[in-house]
């Protein structure tokens, strides 16, 4: 099947640092990725849409000022969590679909722990 | 939206079949997905059904969708200790074209 990395998977930052997760899809195209997060025992929630050469579409509750997404490229989605808090600690995971069958393939994931 | 409910938690002795259960709300979601999870990883697809079918087999796992009832099930044959994970049933969300997850199924597979 297709192939996402997302990188880091493990990343400790201090709280009001920033800290940048990418999501690229290796052998195919994404015009649109998902980011997702995790809370521990939880299912997957999702934050926004990721569209190619657009601005993202967050949920609602979600802050975009705090959650900056950018969809640069057909393969690369980043998601850059501004000023961490403690409460942003969390499995952050992203997802590429395909074109044409829409089937959506996910990152390894990424665990924030903010001190 | 819509809502994916799943049951918690399953265990199952080795070699016995695993059966989770799903119901979903959005009678227009046209793909319906299994993924597994094991401890700190990402998610892997299992398999997925698109809506007009109403079983598709692959190896090990059979998935039967009920979409009168808006349910679905994925059964693994001869459960192996290795396939002990959380199972997260996802449907698409026409609205957003996104996933929306259950809550996932922790199977726990005794020796």
């Amino acid at each position: 099947g297709a192939v996402v990395s997302q990188h880091p998977s493990r990343v400790i930052c201090k709280s009001g640092t920033s800290v940048k997760i990418e999501c690229r899809s290796l052998d195919f195209q994404a015009t649109t990725m998902f980011w997702y997060r995790q809370f521990p025992k939880q299912s997957l929630m999702l934050m926004a849409t990721s569209n190619e050469g657009s601005k993202a579409t967050y949920e609602q509750g979600v802050e975009k000022d705090k959650f900056l997404i950018n969809h640069a490229s057909l393969t690369l989605s980043t998601l850059t969590v501004t000023s961490a808090h403690p409460e942003d600690s969390s499995f952050y995971i992203c997802s590429a679909r395909t074109v044409p069958n829409e089937k959506l393939f996910f990152g390894s994931g990424t665990q924030l722990s903010v001190l | 939206g819509e809502d994916v409910e799943q049951s918690l938690f399953l265990s199952v002795r080795e070699g016995d079949s695993s059966v989770i259960n799903c119901t979903y709300t959005d009678s227009s979601s046209t793909y319906l997905y299994w993924y597994k999870q094991e401890p700190g990883a990402g998610l892997q697809l299992l398999t997925y059904i698109f809506s007009n079918m109403d079983m598709k087999q692959d190896q090990r796992l059979t998935v039967l969708l009920n979409k009168k009832d808006k349910h679905l099930s994925l059964r693994i044959a001869d459960t192996q200790t290795g396939d002990s994970a959380i199972y997260f049933c996802a449907a698409t969300d026409t609205g957003r074209r996104a996933l929306t997850f259950g809550s996932g199924t922790r199977l726990q597979v005794q020796p």
